[in-house]
């Protein structure tokens, strides 16, 4: 049970564009940075964003991440069908209530049509 | 190049203990913070603690405290973590990561975590 909320699917055909949403609260997201992963089916996660927005070495541009208030947003544009994984935003939550910690969504798989 | 190399695949009793190791390369080993994450089948990934491998010190999530114990050894750029009283909901791939974080001038916490190893899958089954 995810503080952080995701879309369990999106969908969309190649070529066109698709985001996710990412819901927590002030304790996480409110106060602190996000980042995304994107699992492929059978393989370890890979970072995708970090810090709300930046990209890592080799990550292309048709990724894009952005942040408002208590909810964040990864962008995919031109999708591609090698895009077909489990997205997992995550940041640090600092309720003493939950316990400090490291706080994963619940993850949204991407279909391409 | 920067990889993280994980022990192999175990099978264990309930009641048992197993202990994973992830071993670094590429990089300063005292210079990141060691996560792990594990992920039962076909959920989520599941948080579970860092250890600072330069000073030993350890965060552990409250869902693992008391069962979960992270060490390292640092003169073979070595993470290991350690989960006892295993159950059947244990059942699941563990995954060491490499940490970043740090925080703004509000006082905002980044954390992410930029190279992970290929998972070690740990079966509990009697």
């Amino acid at each position: 049970q995810s503080v952080l909320t995701q879309p369990p699917s999106v969908s969309a055909a190649p070529g066109q564009k698709v985001t996710i949403s990412c819901s927590g609260s002030s304790s996480n997201i409110g106060n602190n940075y996000v980042s995304w992963y994107q699992q492929l089916p059978g393989t370890a996660p890979k970072l995708l964003i970090y810090e709300n927005n930046k990209r890592p070495s080799g990550i292309p541009d048709r990724f894009s991440g952005s942040k408002s208030g208590t909810s964040a947003t990864l962008g995919i544009t031109g999708l591609q069908t090698g895009d077909e994984a489990d997205y997992y935003c995550g940041t640090w939550d600092s309720s003493l209530s939950a316990g400090r910690g490291y706080v994963f969504g619940t993850g949204t798989k991407v279909t391409v049509l | 190049q920067v990889q993280l190399v994980q022990s192999g695949a175990e099978v264990k009793k309930p009641g048992a203990s197993v202990k994973v190791s992830c071993k670094a390369s590429g990089y300063t080993f005292t210079g990141y913070y060691m996560h792990w994450v594990r992920q039962a089948p076909g959920q989520g990934l599941e948080w579970m603690g860092w250890i600072n491998p330069n000073s030993g010190g350890t965060n552990y999530a409250q869902k693992f405290q008391g069962r979960v114990t992270m060490t390292r050894d640092t003169s073979i750029s070595t993470a290991y973590m350690e989960l006892s009283r295993l159950r059947s909901d244990d059942t699941a791939v563990y995954y060491c990561a490499r940490g970043n974080s740090g925080y703004d001038k509000y006082y905002y916490y980044y954390y992410y975590m930029d190279v992970w190893g290929k998972g070690t899958t740990v079966t509990v089954s009697s």
